[in-house]
């Protein structure tokens, strides 16, 4: 997955439930990125990250909590107090500087 | 706080001629501009960059155009090939450790 791992590719949800989305990287990038995507619309920005142990919150990032503990992991979780969790969820990794994103597959969260 | 726009947000083009994406920023502090590709089911990929001090920049078939001063920048792929057909997001950035912002996005068909 060209360095950075989404892992699970699909994911159902009940109602009420917390459930977490999970980012490797292996490219020693500095900072991590979460961007949600709905059908036949941008990349809304969720949470990111620029250095372990320090996040900030994104667009939209109610319902939504991260954690950055090791370099190599970004995990988001999606509460209960996420009205509408149904969406395409991508997670990202850039190098110091302004170079690019690498992004991961994408898990594809459905709330049933 | 950094807003991009983008249109056309469909565009079919004949295989063989040329497409223009054009994307508007806010933020006169942005200084970098790169642009995704995503395929139907498949993560975005930086196609190519621009940065604040370049006023244009070709890589093959495609090429972008910035024009600080009013705050435009461009994708342009000439020569387009049904493989070709995706989506085309455009975005914007301030600094070195900055958060990008995505454009909506532009879907191009380019019919054989």
């Amino acid at each position: 997955d060209g360095g950075i791992t989404q892992s699970p590719k699909y994911l159902f949800r009940k109602e009420g439930q917390n459930v977490t989305l999970s980012c490797e990287q292996n490219l020693n990038h500095d900072a991590m990125y979460w961007y949600r995507q709905d059908p036949g619309q941008g990349l809304r920005l969720i949470y990111y990250s620029q250095i372990v142990n320090d996040f900030q919150k994104g667009d939209i990032a109610e319902g939504y909590s991260v954690s950055r503990e090791k370099k190599e992991s970004f995990p988001l979780t999606v509460t209960s107090a996420q009205k509408n969790p149904t969406a395409f969820y991508l997670c990202a990794s850039s190098p110091q500087g302004n170079y690019g994103y690498t992004f991961g597959s994408g898990t594809r969260l459905t709330v049933v | 706080g950094e807003n991009v726009e983008q249109h056309p947000s469909t565009l079919s083009v004949q295989e063989g001629d040329s497409a223009v994406i054009k994307c508007t920023y806010s933020d006169s502090a942005s200084n970098y501009f790169p642009w995704y590709k995503q395929e139907l089911g498949k993560r975005p990929q930086l196609i190519i960059d621009i940065r604040s001090n370049v006023g244009e920049k070709k890589d093959q078939r495609i090429a972008v155009t910035l024009n600080k001063t009013a705050k435009h920048f461009s994708l342009h792929i000439t020569e387009t090939q049904p493989e070709d057909s995706a989506v085309y997001f455009c975005a914007a950035s301030k600094t070195s450790y900055d958060k990008v912002i995505f454009g909506p996005g532009t879907s191009l068909s380019v019919i054989p």
